[in-house]
C-alpha cells in the first residue's frame, strides 16, 4: 500500500535564507507527487505535481520539487523563504492503479524575522 | 472565477445532536470530495462524488455519516448522531473530472468548516 512520511513535523528558517522540507513516499507503481500548502484559516492551496514529465517541477511562489525515484523522495525546496511562506505543507501521493490520495500528516514551516 | 464555496464556517454542537455541512463546487467541475481533517492530522477522504454518483465512500462512517450530490452540483455531508471524535474541519473539493484520471486532476478546496463537539 501506498505511504507518505513527511519527515519534519516543524521547520523554522529564518526569512531570507533557504527552506527544504522533505518528503518520502511508498509506492507499488508509478506515482503522482503533490505538494498542497494550508495557510491559518483558509483552505488548501495546490503549490506544484508531479505526474512523470519532467523530475524537477517548479510550483507557485518559487517552490520547486525534485522526483527522485531511487531515494523515493519529493522534497520541496525554495531559495530564499520569505514571511508569508509561514503555513502548513502537505506532501500528497498518488497512485495511478486507485487514484486515492494520500497525505502527509503535514510540516509547519515557522519563518523568523 | 469563484472558488468552492462551504458553509457554514463553524458550528459547535453537544454530542449526541446533528449536524450538516454544504459545499457548493467550482461550476463546472464533475468531481467533488469530502475530507475529514483532525489537528495536527492531513486530511481523510470520506467520500468522493462523480456528478452525482458515489466513486469512492470506503472511509465513510455510514453508521452515522451521510453525504449527497443532487443534480451533481452542491453537496451535503450530514453527522447524526455526533461524537466527541468527530470535531475536525471538513473540507470540500472539486476537480474537473478530466481524462486523466483523478491521480493527475487537481482539486480544489474550500476554506472548510472547523465543528466543534462538546
Amino acid at each position: 500500500a501506498q505511504s507518505v512520511t513527511q519527515l519534519d513535523s516543524h521547520v523554522s528558517v529564518s526569512e531570507g535564507t533557504p527552506v527544504l522540507l522533505r518528503c518520502n513516499y511508498s509506492s507499488s507503481y508509478s506515482p503522482s507527487l503533490f505538494w498542497y500548502v494550508q495557510h491559518p484559516n483558509k483552505g488548501l492551496q495546490l503549490l506544484l505535481k508531479y505526474t512523470s514529465a519532467a523530475t524537477l517541477v517548479k510550483g507557485i511562489n518559487g517552490f520547486e520539487a525534485e522526483f527522485k525515484k531511487s531515494e523515493t523522495s519529493f522534497h520541496l525546496t525554495k531559495p530564499s523563504a520569505h514571511m508569508s511562506d509561514a503555513a502548513e505543507y502537505f506532501c500528497v501521493v498518488s497512485e495511478r492503479s486507485n487514484y486515492q490520495l494520500i497525505w502527509g500528516a503535514g510540516t509547519k514551516l515557522i519563518i523568523k524575522p | 472565477e469563484a472558488g468552492v464555496a462551504q458553509s457554514p464556517r463553524y458550528k459547535i454542537i453537544e454530542k449526541r445532536q446533528s449536524v450538516a455541512f454544504w459545499c457548493n463546487p467550482i461550476s463546472g467541475h464533475a468531481t467533488l470530495y469530502w475530507y475529514q481533517q483532525i489537528l495536527g492530522q492531513g486530511p481523510k477522504l470520506l467520500i468522493q462524488f462523480q456528478n452525482n454518483g458515489v466513486v469512492d465512500d470506503s472511509q465513510l462512517p455510514k453508521d452515522r455519516f451521510s453525504a449527497e450530490r443532487l443534480k451533481g452540483v452542491d453537496s451535503t455531508l450530514k453527522i447524526q448522531p455526533a461524537k466527541l471524535e468527530d470535531s475536525a474541519v471538513y473540507l470540500c473539493a472539486s476537480s474537473l473530472g478530466g481524462v486523466a484520471g483523478p491521480s493527475t486532476d487537481t482539486q480544489y478546496f474550500g476554506p472548510g468548516t472547523r465543528l466543534t463537539v462538546l
